[in-house]
């Protein structure tokens, strides 16, 4: 079963627009990370966030993490065309003990289309 | 792509056939992933390594075994190819575990 899942499954923007892409999970995490992938390559990791970290910042993106919501987002600010990829969370889940699984479980991931 | 390659990037195999899929990486992980993605369904895992010869089950590893006889290769391999394993395979490397994941470009395999 998935454990993260993305809202919107698609998002369409014009370049200079902000984008936010949402990502709700349902256990306990260790960490929650988010990756990109470009079509037909590989995904590349952008960002971690651990479950005692509300907010993190790198470069042009932005990452939030509500443990009590189980949910995280994805800001990317002043979009540019080059950034029109798939964008995926992915989270460790921890067991009741909260030891991790050390396993990553990807959602399925929101399509961004930055128009020029 | 973080020294990582994936061979063969493309195969059309017919039903029933054996096949299999190397990963190698030149990072000197010890933590090795095998996912494969599908529309709907996002990316899951197969099976996972954590050093070698020491593997284990992803959430779909019917029909798939794994080997890890050096640290610089995994190598997934289908049993008896259904149609249902035509997917896009990717390896996946990590030097600790739960750590960031390093993506090769992935093996895009179609079983007819």
């Amino acid at each position: 079963s998935q454990q993260g899942e993305e809202d919107p499954q698609a998002l369409s923007i014009q370049e200079g627009e902000n984008a936010t892409m949402n990502c709700s999970y349902k256990t306990s995490i260790n960490n929650l990370q988010w990756y990109r992938q470009n079509s037909g390559r590989g995904l590349v990791h952008l960002i971690l966030i651990r479950s005692n970290e509300r907010e993190k910042h790198s470069g042009r993106l932005r990452v939030t993490l509500d443990t009590s919501k189980k949910s995280s987002s994805l800001l990317i600010t002043a979009s540019r065309a080059a950034d029109t990829a798939s964008y995926f969370c992915a989270t460790d889940a921890t067991n009741a003990g909260g030891t991790s699984y050390g396993k990553l479980t990807f959602g399925q991931g929101t399509i961004l289309t930055v128009h020029p | 792509d973080a020294g990582i390659t994936q061979s063969p990037r493309h195969k059309v195999t017919e039903t029933g056939t054996p096949v299999t899929l190397r990963c190698h990486q030149t990072e000197n992980h010890r933590y090795m992933y095998w996912y494969r993605q599908d529309p709907g369904h996002g990316l899951r895992l197969i099976h996972y390594s954590y050093g070698v010869k020491d593997t284990d089950k992803g959430e779909v590893s019917d029909g798939y075994s794994v080997s890890r006889s050096k640290t610089e290769d995994f190598l997934l391999t289908l049993e008896s190819a259904t149609s249902s394993q035509t997917s896009v395979y990717f390896c996946a490397i990590s030097e600790n575990r739960a750590a960031s994941l390093h993506f090769g470009n992935g093996t895009r395999l179609t079983v007819t």
